[in-house]
């Protein structure tokens, strides 16, 4: 267990629909990254919160929104989906500056 | 544009001996690198980093290089075991921090007994 949890793991929704995954930092930890992981794509970053507000955005879809609350958890929205919003979502989360991200171990969205 | 990039989608090793995963860049901004391994059904975890100052880092049975004039990083693992099967991302950023990691697409390395 790396101390982050990510609910679901896993979603099954249909074309034009929105879900919401959710993740849980690790204690102590105040920055939350979120980041996409398709068939053909290594490890996309999408967002980043530090403290509750958005410090960094990378290629995210105007379709998709996150936040992240007072308490530290952070929820990553998906609307409209798509087929090809398929994939593995992780969320990571860290003390913030230098070392490694902790992981969680992930979401995995199937949208049919 | 694969601003990170792992030429080598798979490698394989006997157990004892080395294993050296390669990872290239091309954004000259790049100035912190990090490897993550990653088991199925897990997320990546971190294993060791290195700064655009040093050209090496070592932390057991890990070692990082990094070139920076031929913008290429490598991770050594002596020896390798069977429980470093896994695939391994390399991942860099830009501003001395782990801000916005842009990741390698992976190499799956197997240690075979």
């Amino acid at each position: 267990d790396s101390g982050v949890t990510q609910t679901p793991k896993h979603l099954i929704t249909a074309t034009g629909q929105r879900v919401t995954l959710r993740c849980s930092p690790r204690s102590g930890d105040l920055s939350v990254y979120w980041y996409q992981q398709s068939l053909d794509q290594g490890l996309q970053f999408l967002i980043q919160y530090y403290n509750g507000e958005e410090r960094a955005k990378g290629n995210i879809l105007e379709r998709f929104s996150a936040q992240q609350f007072p308490d530290l958890h952070s929820e990553l929205n998906l609307s409209s989906l798509e087929l090809g919003d398929s994939a593995l979502y992780f969320c990571a989360s860290s003390v913030d500056g230098f070392g490694g991200y902790t992981f969680g171990s992930g979401t995995r969205l199937t949208v049919v | 544009d694969q601003q990170v990039k792992q030429n080598s989608p798979s490698l394989s090793v006997q157990e004892g001996r080395i294993s050296i995963l390669n990872c290239d860049y091309t954004n000259s901004m790049f100035d912190y690198f990090l490897w993550y391994k990653k088991y199925p059904a897990e997320g990546p975890t971190f294993l060791i980093s290195i700064s655009s100052i040093k050209d090496k880092n070592e932390d057991g049975r890990f070692t990082v290089f990094l070139n920076k004039s031929a913008k290429h990083l490598s991770l050594h693992i002596v020896p390798s075991q069977p429980g470093d099967s896994a695939v391994y991302f390399c991942a860099a950023s830009a501003g001395g921090s782990n801000y916005k990691l842009t990741f390698g697409k992976g190499t799956l390395l197997t240690v075979n007994p």
